[in-house]
């Protein structure tokens, strides 16, 4: 099992450019979230994708659009990027069937590191 | 004031001691999460808490629901476990995980 993949792991982009990231879920899983790290803070949850559908969003603005498909495999796709928008983009999977209420641990990729010049 | 508060911010100590990180939190929470973050941005599940303690080789962790306090322990310290170590839990309101800010660990050998 390969666990949580990500891809790419590094990019650079400048700014008013648009990227799009991508995750593999951990097999068995079928809810993906997304979170952005900027350096020296803790994660900060964008949103969480299950059935291929938005379930639950944080507080990003709407640059920041997502997609799940069939295989549970999601994108994260931000425009018009901002300097700001620097940050590790980490992907999580996690099973619903084991409930939302957190019977079913989240598994983390390994980040893709985006740096907006 | 934050929701999840950890403690200390940071932390270095010598190989083989025993160490002790702190979280409290202020919200209804259904789990909370001890994860591990290495230099490069990979996060691994440490543990998934909802009551009592947990024990996974040197690392212990321990929550107390009516004190709103979670504990990770470290026993026999060495330098590979030098890490940022986040405490995250899990509203009970709307199921999202609400981060603490983490602490940098340093063992030196």
């Amino acid at each position: 099992d390969a666990g949580v993949t990500q891809s790419p792991t590094h990019l650079i982009k400048t700014r008013g450019q648009q990227v799009t990231l991508r995750c593999s879920p951990k097999s068995g899983h079928d809810t993906v979230s997304w979170y952005q790290q900027a350096l020296g803070q803790g994660p900060q949850f964008i949103f969480q994708y299950y059935e291929e559908e938005e379930r639950q969003r944080g507080n990003f603005p709407d640059r920041f659009s997502g997609h799940q498909f069939p295989n549970y495999s999601s994108e994260l796709n931000v425009n018009a990027l901002w300097l700001g928008d620097s940050a590790l983009y980490l992907c999580a999977s996690s099973s619903l069937s084991g409930g939302l209420g957190g019977a079913g641990g989240q598994y983390f990729g390994p980040g893709t590191r985006l740096t907006v010049t | 004031k934050n929701e999840v508060e950890q403690s200390p911010q940071n932390l270095t100590a010598q190989e083989g001691e025993f160490i002790t990180i702190n979280c409290s939190y202020s919200v209804g929470i259904s789990a909370l999460h001890w994860l591990q973050q290495h230099p490069g941005g990979g996060i691994v599940s440490l543990f998934m808490l909802s009551s009592g303690k947990k024990k996974h080789g040197r690392l212990i962790a321990t929550i107390n629901i009516q004190e709103k306090h979670s504990s990770l322990h470290i026993t026999a310290s060495h330098p590979r476990d030098s890490a940022v170590y986040i405490c995250a839990v899990r509203s009970r309101v709307n199921y999202q995980l609400i981060w603490g800010a983490g602490t940098k660990l340093i063992i030196k050998p």
